[in-house]
């Protein structure tokens, strides 16, 4: 049984390119976490996905960041017209139901934006 | 909202020696569940052990364990034995029930040396 896939593993990007990281999840889990770590920093929370739906996207910021979870394939983060201060290691979790379960996470991706 | 400080940057520990990494937190909700998770140079989010709130008893795996005091908010973890595999980033995270997310401290981090 795979773990949680992120891919790619890096990734750079000019000033006002788009990004997009993916994240397939354990088999059999339909929930789908993303985290952001800056440099030196812990993991903050972005969005919470169940399949087709976002349910909390309270920690993404409103402008440039989406997030998407379909019905077939990876979930999918989204990061238009990228500055520097995008630069980080974007992680993924995935969990078989919302509460009371453990969650795993993939291995991130880093993004350097230049 | 909640919040989970890790008031130690960094620690370090002889090989074989016992080792205490301390996290306190604070949450408005009565039930929830406290984490540590180590972060080993590869990055992987590696679950080291997890305690439920509404349980007095403290968790224990292996060679690590908790000392969970509640009316005190505090969470710290115990490596007896420590290992040079051991070295890595330790991060103390917490997770309401009301919520699915994963509030993050920044983080400890560990060395053992030889």
């Amino acid at each position: 049984n795979a773990g949680v896939m992120q891919n790619p593993r890096h990734l750079v990007r000019r000033r006002g390119q788009e990004a997009r990281l993916r994240c397939s999840p354990m088999k059999g889990h339909s929930h789908v976490y993303w985290y952001r770590q800056l440099p030196e920093e812990g993991l903050k929370f972005m969005v919470y996905l169940q399949k087709e739906n976002i349910i909390d996207e309270s920690g993404m910021p409103k402008e440039r960041f989406s997030a998407e979870f379909p019905k077939e394939g990876p979930s999918i983060l989204r990061i238009q017209q990228v500055v520097r201060g995008d630069s980080a290691a974007y992680f993924c979790a995935s969990s078989s139901r919302r509460w009371d379960t453990e969650a795993f996470f993939g291995q991130g991706t880093r993004l350097t934006v230049v | 909202a909640q919040t989970v400080t890790q008031s130690q940057p960094e620690m370090s520990v002889q090989e074989a020696e016992t080792v205490t990494l301390s996290c306190t937190y604070d949450t408005s909700e009565s039930n929830y569940y406290l984490f540590w998770y180590k972060q080993p140079p590869s990055r992987q989010m590696i679950l080291v052990i997890r305690q439920e709130a509404y349980k007095q008893q403290n968790a224990t795996e292996n060679r690590f364990s908790v000392n969970f005091q509640k009316a005190a908010k505090s969470f710290s973890l115990k490596i007896s034995d420590s290992q040079l595999g051991d070295t890595a980033m330790y991060f103390c995270a917490l997770e309401e029930t009301s919520g699915s997310r994963l509030t993050f401290g920044e983080g400890t981090q560990l060395t053992v040396n030889p």
